[in-house]
């Protein structure tokens, strides 16, 4: 089974600055790779797929890079409405997916 | 526009059944996989099951193998989580959600999300 690792698991920043997230995959999962952000109380949001595309409508200060095993999510220029926490996720086979056990960005 | 409802989640006790389901609108349903992702309280997301636009494929993550099935009735756009011999660390929200295409099968909409409190 393939394992999913994050870190940091919480990071402390302020408004306008430029945050990197990592994600790691115990074995290569190509580009199968997404991002989402949660808020409390709130559904998931999809925010970057096939590791480096931009879903529809999500701001473009969000990027997705990294292939294989290190993929990396980057906010050009952190926003209020982006402190929440955000998972990664493999989607390598329908036969069994895994999140990330997730960063939570919050205010410094 | 894409809605998935879910409902069916309670309080139940610890060895129950329960039997949730999750109504789809604003799309084909029959033309996506679909998918169970749970959360237990604090905790992160927890990818359930998966099933093939006919019902005919089903996946499981381990936890739940032998005790949870999946199903869907495509004429009635529902989705379905039958949930029998409960446990406590079975106690999460449970989402529904769409997978995207059958090259690109990436989670594009949720639901709102169903409280399953397993008690002892």
């Amino acid at each position: 089974d393939i394992q999913m690792t994050q870190s940091p698991s919480t990071l402390s920043a302020s408004v306008g600055d430029r945050v990197t997230l990592t994600c790691r995959a115990s074995q290569s999962i190509g580009a199968w790779l997404a991002w989402f952000q949660q808020k409390p109380g709130k559904a998931p949001k999809l925010l970057i797929y096939k590791a480096s595309s931009l879903e529809s409508g999500v701001p473009s200060r969000f990027s997705g890079s990294g292939s294989g095993t290190e993929f990396t999510l980057t906010i050009s220029s952190l926003q209020p409405d982006d402190f929440a926490t955000y998972y990664c996720q493999d989607y390598n086979t329908y036969a069994g997916f895994t999140f990330g056990p997730g960063t939570k960005v919050e205010i410094k | 526009e894409v809605k998935l409802v879910e409902s069916g989640g309670t309080l139940v006790q610890r060895g129950g059944s329960l039997r949730l389901s999750c109504e789809a609108s604003g799309f084909t349903f029959s033309f996506h996989w679909m998918s169970w992702v749970r959360q237990a309280p604090g905790k992160g997301l927890e990818w359930v099951a998966n099933i093939r636009q006919d019902g005919n494929e089903k996946y499981y993550v381990d936890s739940v193998k032998g005790r949870f099935t999946i199903s869907r009735d495509n004429a009635k756009h529902s989705l379905y989580l039958q949930m029998n011999s409960l446990r406590g660390d079975d106690t999460a929200v449970y989402f529904c959600a769409r997978l995207r295409d059958s090259y690109n099968y990436v989670f594009d909409y949720w639901g709102q999300g169903t409280l399953v409190t397993v008690s002892s």
